[in-house]
């Protein structure tokens, strides 16, 4: 199958700090969503991202399709407490309904 | 709406044993998908189904079966547990926008197979 490569694997942050993660794959894909997972939760989405060089912002989250299709980006800034959580990254190929995913970043942040 | 639901939360089964893990959506969606994320290894694509009546194999799909009957349901059947089916699932369905899809998960059902 295919395979994204996310990193970092997990990060210690101070509460305040702005962070960035990203995910890589071999293929192009159409469509980069990112999910937040809580313990003992399903995966909530973020962001969703339909072109190539999209930016988008959904409050202190900013995210990026990269411009080779192949990688995106997600910014977190001045992070806070409840930011604590695992971060995916999804990639949709061009046909139908099959997603991709990361393995995940684990972000922890000390207040 | 409830978005998507799944039935149950838990569940601990013996080698050998079979059953079927629910999955509803009421957002009218077409695409439906079953995962099963493991420690460190993300979400894995096991089956999906693009409409009432259609299925397909993901990446995992062995051990697996599926059906969908109606746009709402998407049931995940294993026939005869094993050990290494003791992970997270998670049912997610999909809203065609355009060329592109945004998918949306239900809360994970955590199955033990002893």
């Amino acid at each position: 199958g295919q395979q994204l490569n996310q990193s970092p694997q997990s990060m210690f942050i101070q509460e305040g700090e702005d962070v960035s993660m990203n995910c890589t794959s071999s293929s192009i894909f159409n469509t980069w969503l990112w999910y937040k997972q809580d313990p003992g939760e399903g995966p909530v989405l973020l962001i969703a991202l339909y072109k190539a060089g999209e930016l988008t912002s959904n409050g202190r989250l900013t995210a990026q399709f990269g411009t080779t299709r192949k990688d995106s980006f997600l910014n977190i800034s001045a992070s806070i407490p409840s930011d604590v959580g695992i971060y995916f990254c999804a990639g949709q190929l061009y046909n139908f309904n099959k997603f991709y995913f990361g393995s995940g970043t684990k972000l922890n942040v000390k207040p | 709406n409830a978005g998507v639901t799944q039935t149950p939360k838990f569940q601990v089964l013996k080698t050998g044993q079979s059953m079927t893990l629910q999955c509803a959506q009421d957002m009218n969606h077409e695409y439906m998908s079953w995962y099963r994320q493991d420690p460190g290894m993300g979400l894995r694509l096991i089956h999906y189904s693009v409409g009432a009546g259609i299925t397909d194999q993901g990446e995992v799909p062995n051990g697996y079966n599926v059906s969908r009957s109606t746009t709402e349901d998407f049931p995940l059947r294993l026939l005869s547990a094993a050990p290494s089916q003791t992970s997270v699932y998670f049912c997610a369905s999909s809203q065609r926008t355009g060329l592109t899809d945004t998918q949306y998960f239900g809360p994970g059902t955590r199955l033990t197979v002893l």
